[in-house]
């Protein structure tokens, strides 16, 4: 599975759209982009998801380069509760998870 | 609810005493996993079981027993705990790639310090 890499921290201001960039060059064909948020210490919880489209869900949208090497994940209005650790994980037809040590995005108030 | 249950949430043990650490789902998934995670370290995984009676090692096996008889449930072991499986843990449960979409739900977590 390939590799990411992502920005070790960000802010961003309430109510502003937080764009969290990831670059995963090494993305082959049939891999999927995931993410996934941990907010203080509890589990990781899924946000959202692609292949090649860009994705929205109540949640966020997901803006894939048309190359497939990187990635944004966009939070709209940015909430104080969005404050917490954003993992960018590439994975194929398997389950084998890499977490990374995500982006720290602190919203400001 | 669709949830991934753990307990207990905190425990203090000490050194050598054996403990086991329940995994519980209630959205009758194949796939199950437990993951450490330490400070600058991200999430390891340790154990994970594609279905019943099918369990593997992860990145960081060493000191940890699982087992899966019942599909809802996948228990985390520790024979003879020591200070430097101090972490928080979560297991995780996913439904078959293609159907769930690999989307992995994760516990609330178990602090664990072992002093």
């Amino acid at each position: 599975d390939a590799k990411t890499t992502q920005p070790t921290s960000m802010d961003c201001a309430e109510g502003r759209a937080a764009n969290l960039p990831c670059n995963h060059s090494t993305i082959s064909g049939n891999e999927y982009v995931y993410w996934y948020r941990q907010i203080h210490s509890q589990g990781p919880q899924y946000i959202i998801h692609g292949l090649k489209n860009n994705e929205t869900n109540e949640m966020a949208s997901l803006i894939i380069t048309e190359d497939r090497k990187s990635s944004t994940l966009i939070l709209p209005h940015a909430t104080l509760r969005d404050t917490a650790v954003y993992y960018c994980i590439v994975l194929g037809g398997t389950y084998k998870y890499i977490f990374g040590t995500g982006t720290r995005l602190k919203v400001l108030a | 609810e669709a949830q991934v249950t753990q307990n207990p949430r905190y425990l203090i043990t000490v050194t050598g005493k054996k403990l086991t650490v329940t995994c519980s789902q209630n959205m009758n998934h194949e796939y199950m996993s437990w993951y450490r995670q330490d400070p600058g370290l991200g999430l390891r995984q340790i154990y994970y079981s594609m279905n019943v009676e099918v369990t593997d090692k992860g990145d960081v096996p060493e000191g940890y027993k699982v087992s899966r008889k019942e599909k809802r449930n996948f228990p985390l072991i520790l024979e003879s705990p020591s200070p430097n499986q101090t972490s928080l843990y979560f297991c995780a449960s996913s439904g078959p790639i293609l159907l769930a979409k690999n989307i992995q739900y994760f516990g609330a977590g178990t602090r664990l310090s072992v002093l």
